[in-house]
């Protein structure tokens, strides 16, 4: 029953690194999605996927990429970090999202400095 | 197109006081709406949900929902707060063609005062 994972809880990235947040799910659902969080800003969607070998953009895109090789895993990689991307991540995924909603992961708290 | 209005970002109640969190939502088709709570530190779970089968919705720990189609509105409700309610909640909406992704809310943070 481990519904969404994420991986790492928390990171510390210096200006112009890289790095991939992981989510992974095992409930076999087809829709998973990547949120950014900011204080007082609600959620922005940055990318999605309705299946395996499918990516679409969200709102918030630029300096973010995403893949989907299987059903289970839809990493998120950031490419060049910047200050502008310190905030929490969830990653999400439904099986239908307008009946079912999403079941969310716990989140990766990236800090950019 | 949806959009869902949390008017709003911050609401203070007495503990035992009504809770009240107002959510409407616009939709040119038959919408699907949901209620999130999201504790401090924690991901999003869902609350509650509607889905047309009732206009009264009941979700965990004592919220509940009522869609009102004349309002465009899907109001949450907790007769009396509890310290542990405090957190933050999102309203969202889909639309029953079969939308690929939820539009949320910006939230609403309860706190809830001794």
């Amino acid at each position: 029953n481990a519904g969404v994972t994420q991986t790492p809880k928390f990171r510390i990235l210096k200006i112009g690194q890289s790095m991939t947040l992981q989510c992974a799910q095992d409930m076999n659902h087809n829709y998973m999605y990547w949120y950014r969080q900011d204080p007082g800003m609600g959620l922005k969607l940055i990318y999605y996927s309705v299946g395996a070998g499918i990516t679409d953009k969200g709102e918030v895109p630029n300096g973010y990429n995403v893949s989907r090789s299987t059903t289970e895993d839809f990493p998120l990689r950031l490419e060049l970090a910047a200050p502008s991307q310190t905030s929490v991540y969830f990653c999400a995924s439904s099986p239908s999202p307008g009946r079912s909603g999403y079941t969310f992961g716990s989140g990766t708290r990236l800090t950019v400095v | 197109a949806q959009s869902v209005t949390q008017l709003g970002s911050h609401v203070s109640v007495s503990e035992g006081a009504l809770v009240l969190l107002r959510c409407n939502y616009s939709s040119s088709v038959p919408p699907y709406l949901f209620w999130y709570v999201q504790y401090p530190n924690q991901g999003l779970q869902l609350l509650l949900k509607y889905t047309s089968a009732a206009t009264l919705v009941k979700g965990i720990n004592g919220f509940e929902a009522e869609f009102k189609k004349s309002e465009t509105s899907f109001h949450l409700t907790k007769p009396s707060a509890h310290m542990s309610d405090a957190a933050e909640y999102f309203c969202a909406v889909s639309d029953q063609g079969g939308s690929e992704k939820l539009v949320f809310g910006k939230g609403m943070k309860l706190t809830v005062n001794p």
